[in-house]
This record gives structure tokens, sequence and C-alpha cells, in this order.
């Protein structure tokens, strides 16, 4: 079985413009989650998502960040418009139940310029 | 919030030393995962340890869990090569679905 699937997997792009970052959870999989990875602030959640309804998204840094899940197979995380302090690896994580072990996705490697 | 200290924060050793990393918090766990993480690739559960005092083995890796429930450890024996990423503990904050990562410790382990 596919594990979750990112697009894109690298991305760079220039200050100000919009990014968009995809995601697949394994299928059957009803909790969604996005992180953040930086060294100086290491893993951090910014939202996670119970079928398909937003749960928490007191981890999302600003009104630039935006991420929906229009259904059970798809999740989105946009920035707009996106900033060099942005510049992170985004992941995404799937569970059977919020309190289940997490399956990560490989990660988008985004820098912005 | 709680925090999760997680301590070396670099170790760098032969092949064939044994290692020991730790994760401690003020505050009780409700439970305790543990992640690594190999560069390129998201983080993968090793481990959920839930009652004080609790010691479980994965091959060369022992995890324990301190008997308040406040502490953990992960000890790897006869460190390879393939053992070489950043290892993460976890934990769900009572009544959340959130989980709560340390900073990690970043292995590496050298022919």
């Amino acid at each position: 079985d596919a594990g979750v699937i990112q697009s894109p997997r690298h991305e760079v792009t220039e200050m100000g413009q919009e990014v968009t970052l995809r995601c697949k959870p394994i299928s059957g999989h009803n909790s969604l989650f996005w992180y953040r990875q930086t060294m100086m602030r290491g893993l951090e959640l910014l939202i996670y998502f119970n079928n398909n309804v937003p749960i928490d998204d007191s981890g999302m840094p600003e009104d630039r960040f935006s991420a929906k899940m229009p259904n059970a197979s798809f999740s989105t995380l946009k920035i707009q418009p996106s900033e060099p302090r942005d510049s992170a690896v985004y992941f995404c994580a799937s569970s059977l139940a919020s309190y289940n072990e997490q399956f990560f996705g490989p990660g988008t490697r985004l820098t912005v310029l | 919030t709680q925090l999760l200290e997680q301590s070396p924060q670099f170790l760098s050793i032969q092949e064939g030393e044994n290692l020991t990393v730790y994760c401690n918090s003020s505050s009780v766990f409700s439970s305790l995962q543990w992640y690594r993480q190999e560069p390129g690739e998201g983080p993968v559960l090793l481990v959920t340890v839930v009652t004080g005092g609790e010691v479980k083995k994965l091959k060369r890796l022992t995890f324990q869990f301190g008997d308040a429930r406040k502490d953990s450890s992960l000890h790897i024996t006869a460190a390879q090569p393939g053992d070489t990423g950043l290892y993460l503990c976890a934990e769900f904050p009572s009544n959340t679905g959130k989980l709560i990562f340390g900073q990690g410790t970043t292995l590496q382990v050298k022919p």
C-alpha cells in the first residue's frame, strides 16, 4: 500500500508568491496533520483534521497560512504571500484516529528567496 | 504547554559503541512515543510506552519509561551506521489529539 504522498518534494519560490503544498493521506485514515520542521524550532504541528474537519489550527503561524481538506483523500496547505522565514520542510501525516500512530509523508522542502 | 527536553542534542560515535539518549519533562506524560527520522524522510514511529517503569526492546534498541512517567531513555547497543538519524520523543498532552515533539537528538554513527 502507498504511504502518505506529498507534492511537490521541493519548491523554490520568490518572496510574495503563493505556494500550495499537497497531501494524499493513507486510504482509510480519518485524521490528517500538517507539520513544519526547522532547525531552530524543530517539528511543530500547524493544524490537524478529523474526518475532513479542522480541529485545531492554533499552530498556524498567521493569516498567510491556510489549510483545506475538501475530501478524505486530499489536503492542501497554502501560503500567500510567502516570506523567506517560511522556508522549512513541511510534513503531512495521517492516522486512523487522532490518538493513533501517525504515518508521515516524505515532506516538501520549501525555499522562499 | 508541556515542554519535552531531549539530550544530548548531537552525538557522534564509532560503530560498535553503546549510547543512551534522554527525554525529560517537568510534567507527567500520559504516554510517550519515540520516532526516528532519517535524512530526507519523515519520522517513523519506533515505540510507544505507557506504564511507569515500562521497558520495551526493539532489536538493539531498549526504551525505558521512568517510574514517575516524567522521563524516558533510549539505549542503543553496538550502534551501526544504519542507526544514524534524528531521534525524537513525542507526547499527546491530555485531552488533545496534538502530538508534541521534542527537539530531537541527532545521532551519527561512523563506520
